[in-house]
């Protein structure tokens, strides 16, 4: 497609629901970016996906929080168990390659909010 | 590791005023740095960045930045504000592993 698109656009879970983000990148972009933004704050790195291959959680904030890329194309960022301090806009992007030379692309973000 | 400060988290210009947003960075290795804009509710927009070559970058809308390495800046200007400025301004670095290490934003407020 012409962007990143991530969906839903918003959503409010209960406390302990688990929810699942959808983000779609850019056709043939390599490598694919999760980031968590609070509110008033910067984006903070979750992980990130070169093709299929998880390269780096290290930003997965705990265990209850899982991101795959089975086909190298569509992520799915999952969150289990949420809890308060998970409410955030979550952002996907998306780059041509690994080196970042490229820029990045990234979608318009779920807004979760967790009550 | 890689770091990024933002001095000031609001600033405020008249229109057609002079736009400063001031960006210094920390990386151990040769850094790519960009500048990105974030208006209400949307997604994170580039402006300009700098990976190799020429130090002085120009982007969208009329913005411009310059790598300057002996100060380890990333200094985003813009000759002339516009209403339509008024966003928040991330800049960012990535070194190692390709992933991006934001600052905290500077929030553009633009006066008549």
């Amino acid at each position: 497609g012409a962007g990143v698109s991530q969906s839903p656009r918003y959503k409010v879970a209960k406390r302990g629901q688990d929810v699942a983000l959808r983000c779609d990148p850019i056709s043939g972009h390599v490598s694919l970016f999760w980031y968590q933004q609070a509110l008033g704050q910067g984006p903070e790195f979750l992980t990130y996906f070169q093709n299929e291959a998880q390269l780096d959680k290290s930003g997965l904030p705990s265990d209850r929080f899982f991101a795959e890329r089975p086909e190298g194309s569509v992520s799915t960022l999952k969150i289990q168990r949420t809890q308060q301090e998970d409410s955030a806009v979550y952002l996907c992007a998306s780059s041509f390659d690994n080196s970042g030379s490229y820029g990045y692309t990234f979608g318009s973000g779920t807004r979760l909010t967790v009550v | 590791a890689q770091s990024v400060t933002q001095l000031g988290s609001h600033v405020s210009v008249s229109e057609g005023a002079l736009v400063l947003l001031r960006c210094n960075y920390s990386s151990s290795v040769p850094p790519y740095l960009f500048w990105y804009v974030q208006y209400p509710n949307q997604g994170l927009q580039l402006l300009l960045k700098y990976t190799t070559g020429a130090t002085l970058v120009k982007g969208i809308n009329g913005f411009e930045a310059e790598f300057k390495k002996s100060e380890t800046s990333f200094h985003l200007t813009k000759p002339s504000a516009h209403m339509s400025d008024a966003a928040e301004y991330f800049c960012a670095v990535t070194g190692t592993a390709s992933k991006l290490t934001f600052g905290t934003g500077t929030r553009l407020q633009v006066t008549l």
